[in-house]
C-alpha cells in the first residue's frame, strides 16, 4: 500500500530565514505530487503540482518554490520567509495519468515569527 | 473554470441526529466529485468520491453522498452522528476528462453537541 510522509511536523522560524519542507511517497511510481497551504478560514490553496521529475507547475506567485529531485520526493522551499507564510502545509499525491483521487500527508504546521 | 461552494461555515448537530452538509459546484459538464474530512492538526482523509454510475455513493465511516445533476449538488449525509465525527469537511471537484487539479470548497466545520 502507499504511504505519504511529511517532515517536519511543526516548525517555528523567524522572518527572513530559509525554509525547506519535505514530502516523500512510498509504494507507487511516478505519482503526481501537490503542495497546498491551509491558512485559518481560507480553505486549501494549491501552491505547486508536479507530474514528473523536474516538472513543476506554480499556481500562485509568491516567495515559495518547489522542486522534485527524485520520483517520489517533493520539496517546498523559500529563501526568505514572510509572516504571511505561516500556515499548515499539506502534501498530496495521486496516480499518474488523468484526474484522480488525491491522498494527503499529515501536514506541517509552520509558524513564522 | 470549475468552482465549489459550501454555504455553511459551521454546523452544530446533536449526537445521534442526522447530518447533511451541502456542496454546490459550477462546471459545464458532470465533474468528478469528492468529500474529504480533516481532524484538527491532521491531513485530509478521503470519505467518498463520485466518478460515474450510481448517483448515491457510499463512503467510509457511515457517510454517503448523492450527486444531483439538476441541482449541481453533491451533499454529504450521515443518518446518526457520533462525537468522533466532529471535524472539518471539504467538498472538491475536478473535470472528468484530461488532467486537472482538484478545486476545493472552503470547508464546513461540524460541531457535535452531547
Amino acid at each position: 500500500s502507499q504511504t505519504i510522509h511529511q517532515w517536519p511536523a511543526t516548525l517555528v522560524q523567524p522572518v527572513g530565514s530559509p525554509l525547506s519542507l519535505e514530502c516523500t511517497v512510498e509504494g507507487t511510481s511516478n505519482p503526481n505530487l501537490y503542495w497546498y497551504r491551509q491558512a485559518a478560514g481560507r480553505g486549501l490553496q494549491l501552491l505547486f503540482y508536479s507530474v514528473g521529475i523536474g516538472q513543476i507547475s506554480s499556481e500562485v506567485p509568491q516567495n515559495l518554490s518547489a522542486s522534485r529531485p527524485q520520483d517520489r520526493q517533493f520539496i517546498l522551499s523559500s529563501k526568505k520567509l514572510l509572516l504571511s507564510d505561516s500556515g499548515f502545509y499539506l502534501c498530496a499525491w495521486s496516480h499518474p495519468g488523468g484526474t484522480d483521487t488525491q491522498y494527503f500527508g499529515p501536514g506541517t504546521r509552520l509558524t513564522v515569527l | 473554470a470549475q468552482s465549489v461552494t459550501q454555504p455553511d461555515i459551521h454546523i452544530t448537530v446533536s449526537e445521534g441526529a442526522s447530518l447533511e452538509l451541502r456542496c454546490n459546484y459550477s462546471y459545464g459538464a458532470t465533474p468528478y466529485l469528492f468529500w474529504y474530512v480533516q481532524s484538527p492538526g491532521q491531513g485530509l482523509q478521503l470519505l467518498l468520491k463520485y466518478f460515474s454510475g450510481d448517483t448515491l455513493v457510499q463512503g467510509i465511516k457511515g457517510f454517503e453522498a448523492e450527486f444531483k445533476r439538476s441541482q449541481s449538488s453533491f451533499n454529504l449525509r450521515k443518518p446518526s452522528v457520533h462525537w468522533s465525527d466532529a471535524a472539518e469537511y471539504f467538498c472538491a471537484v475536478a473535470p472528468n476528462s484530461g488532467y486537472s487539479t482538484l478545486t476545493f470548497g472552503k470547508g464546513t466545520m461540524l460541531l457535535v453537541s452531547p
